[in-house]
């Protein structure tokens, strides 16, 4: 049964440039939800896609925002990238209404220059 | 005030010692309440979810939420060198939205 894959695992990028995160939830899940891991840190949610819409959202800029295709996997786009979004990006997939069940991929390591 | 407060540590142990770890929440709305394990560079991984107070064991592991107090507990016996990681306790109320305490590192000494 293959698990949460993210892809790619480590990206380096410059200030002020886009970046695009992708996601493959675990097979069955329907819901993915994405986080923001600093240093040191726990998980911040970014936001959930379900049925691709976006259904919640933390408190994240619009500079963040996201999409999910009909196979349920997700992607995370930041733009006009600054030095505080260096962080570990973590995707969760789970079953729409048990997402207290979620399950973490292994995450993008994101290094903002 | 942040939701969810987690005493970062970290928490040094022999090996077989009994393992406390534990967080503060402040949304008393709060009813789901999960406990992760964070290796190194890696995903956090679900240990165990419990709804509402109680308790809840699963093998080694203990889970116990105090919503009187907004506690929540995560005991581990007989500890071991591989149970060395980060404990990351996370809460929600309304399934979407999920508020993560910034985690423990423990090291159990062989």
């Amino acid at each position: 049964d293959a698990g949460v894959t993210q892809s790619p695992t480590h990206l380096i990028k410059t200030r002020g440039q886009q970046v695009t995160l992708r996601c493959s939830p675990k097979s069955g899940h329907d819901t993915v939800s994405w986080y923001q891991q600093a240093l040191g840190q726990g998980p911040q949610f970014i936001f959930q896609y379900y049925e691709e819409e976006e259904r919640q959202r933390g408190n994240f800029p619009d500079r963040f925002s996201g999409h999910q295709f009909p196979n349920y996997s997700s992607e995370l786009n930041v733009n006009a990238l600054l030095l505080g979004d260096s962080a570990l990006y973590l995707c969760a997939s789970s079953f729409f209404g048990e997402t207290y069940e979620q399950y973490f991929g292994p995450g993008t390591r994101l290094t903002v220059t | 005030q942040k939701e969810v407060e987690q005493d970062p540590g970290p928490l040094s142990v022999p090996e077989g010692a009994i393992v406390s770890l534990n967080c503060t929440y402040s949304n008393s709305a709060f009813q789901y309440f999960m406990w992760y394990r964070q290796y190194s560079r890696k995903g956090p991984e679900l240990l165990m979810y419990t709804y509402s107070s109680g308790n809840k064991e699963d093998g080694r592991f203990t889970a116990q939420v105090d919503k009187s107090s907004k506690y929540i507990s995560l005991f581990i016996r007989d500890s071991q060198p591989s149970d060395s990681a980060t404990y990351l306790c996370a809460t929600s109320y309304n399934f979407n939205k999920f508020y993560f305490g910034s985690g423990t590192k423990l090291n159990v000494k062989p």
